[in-house]
């Protein structure tokens, strides 16, 4: 079968770095996605790695190593805004969206 | 720009009563998407369609059914509701019906079923 496993919660300080990691086991691989979501809200896209390395946009980086079926996303400087679901999607070999539960991440003062 | 416009954006309904929930969009995709996302669960793809006038079976489509009679539209219809079916519906849409881009989601219609 195709799972997709992220911690569910993860609890981090204002200002501080934290990494969401995500390990994927799914019939082909053709991307992975990294989607926000704040509570009673809709996911927004944050990031997309196809091939293996590290993709940076502003404070939110992505990391991904195909051979270990394996992606982080890494948050620096963390923000109260910051405080939400992060989502993690790989396309499989037939190009559908395979989709984690998510991680809560809780941002504390 | 609006994008993704869900309706209702909530409802309760009795069980064995039907319902739909629509979804328009505005940015001329050719992909559109329904999802249901339940507590500890991920998104699940209930119906999708690639290009106006198609539609094809997700993940988990039993007691839905979708049409996409035009690029904008893509109504998901609950025939006879059940209470399995409480949860929060997405539309999502794309610009390519191979996924190789984001998607972008409405705002969710958060439906309980008694």
């Amino acid at each position: 079968g195709q799972n997709i496993d992220q911690p569910t919660e993860m609890t981090a300080t204002e200002g501080a770095i934290v990494q969401i990691n995500c390990t994927y086991q799914t019939s082909g691989f053709n991307g992975l996605f990294w989607y926000q979501q704040h509570a009673g809200e809709a996911p927004t896209f944050l990031s997309y790695n196809v091939l293996d390395g590290l993709e940076e946009k502003g404070r939110f980086s992505s990391f991904l190593s195909r051979s270990k079926g394996y992606s982080y996303l890494l948050l620096k400087e963390l923000q109260m805004k910051d405080s939400a679901s992060y989502l993690c999607a790989v396309r499989d070999s037939n190009y559908q969206l395979i989709w984690g539960a998510g991680t809560k991440l809780i941002i504390k003062p | 720009t609006a994008g993704i416009t869900q309706a209702p954006t909530s409802q309760i309904l009795a069980a064995g009563r039907s319902m739909t929930l629509r979804c328009t969009q505005d940015m001329r995709h050719n992909a559109m998407y329904w999802y249901r996302q339940d507590l500890g669960l991920g998104l699940r793809l209930i119906h999708y369609s690639n290009t106006a006038g198609t539609t094809g079976k997700g993940e988990v489509p039993d007691g839905y059914s979708v049409s996409r009679a035009n690029t904008d539209d893509f109504p998901l219809t609950l025939a006879s509701a059940v209470p399995s079916q409480t949860s929060v519906y997405f539309c999502a849409s794309s610009l390519t019906a191979d996924n190789t881009g984001e998607l972008f989601f409405g705002e969710g219609s958060r439906l309980t079923v008694l």
